[in-house]
């Protein structure tokens, strides 16, 4: 069965950095692009970021370009996401996702599989 | 960037109902296109990959069509579990978008 497990959500102040973690299992995870998925409160949700199989290539939304960086460790079968210089625009939900190909050129790409999510609160 | 425009962004129908839900993007994406149910609470779940390809175990009353620029997610038979939110997300390049959501209410 596959699971995604996110955590790391937290209370942080703006201007504040903050870790997720995303721990992966019932797959081989090394196979697989990942993404973050975000939802703000009461919103839609808004793609956040991906990363190939192999960490070669990544990806950001133009909100978050240059203050986030999504990485991997396939050894460890997990997905992390540093998030830097936060505002209270980046309050949200954040969803792992799987997905079903291993690079975003490959196929059509969509996801598979999410995790249940880990809030991220930023305010004063 | 490419723009997804969803509509309606809301609903309203009855158990029964035929329901359709538009999909706009703002360039050719061809097939590059999945549709999300979402329910207060959860995590998303696909209904529909690659415009029009059912994903495995989703019922068969949800359909996709469309290609290039304009896309439609289609319920032959609403059902009660089926009242949710809709998303579209293309996945032709990077970065990737989501439309602004379909909710689907009660009558």
């Amino acid at each position: 069965e596959v699971q995604l497990v996110e955590s790391g959500g937290v209370v942080v102040q703006p201007g504040g950095s903050l870790r997720l973690s995303c721990a992966a299992s019932g797959f081989p995870f090394d196979d697989y692009a990942m993404h973050w998925v975000r939802q703000a409160p009461g919103k839609g949700l808004e793609w956040v970021s991906l990363i190939n199989w192999d960490g070669g290539r990544t990806y950001y939304a133009d909100s978050v370009r240059g203050r986030f960086t999504i990485s991997r460790d396939n050894s460890g079968n997990s997905l992390s996401l540093q998030m830097n210089s936060l505002t209270v625009e980046d309050t949200a939900i954040y969803y792992c996702a799987k997905d079903f190909y291993h690079d975003i050129f490959t196929g059509h790409p969509f996801f598979d599989f999410w995790g249940q999510g880990t809030l991220v609160s930023v305010s004063s | 960037d490419i723009q997804m425009t969803q509509s309606p962004s809301s609903l309203s129908a009855s158990v029964g109902d035929r329901v359709t839900i538009t999909c706009r993007a703002s360039q050719n994406i061809r097939s590059y296109l999945s549709w999300y149910q979402q329910k207060p609470g959860k995590a998303p779940k696909v209904l529909i990959y690659g415009a029009s390809s059912l994903q495995s175990g989703v019922p068969s009353r949800f359909s996709g069509s469309g290609s290039g620029t304009d896309f439609t997610l289609t319920i032959t038979s609403l059902q009660p579990e089926d009242f949710a939110t809709y998303y579209c997300y293309q996945s032709l390049s990077p970065p990737l978008t989501f439309g602004g959501g379909t909710k689907v209410e009660i009558k």
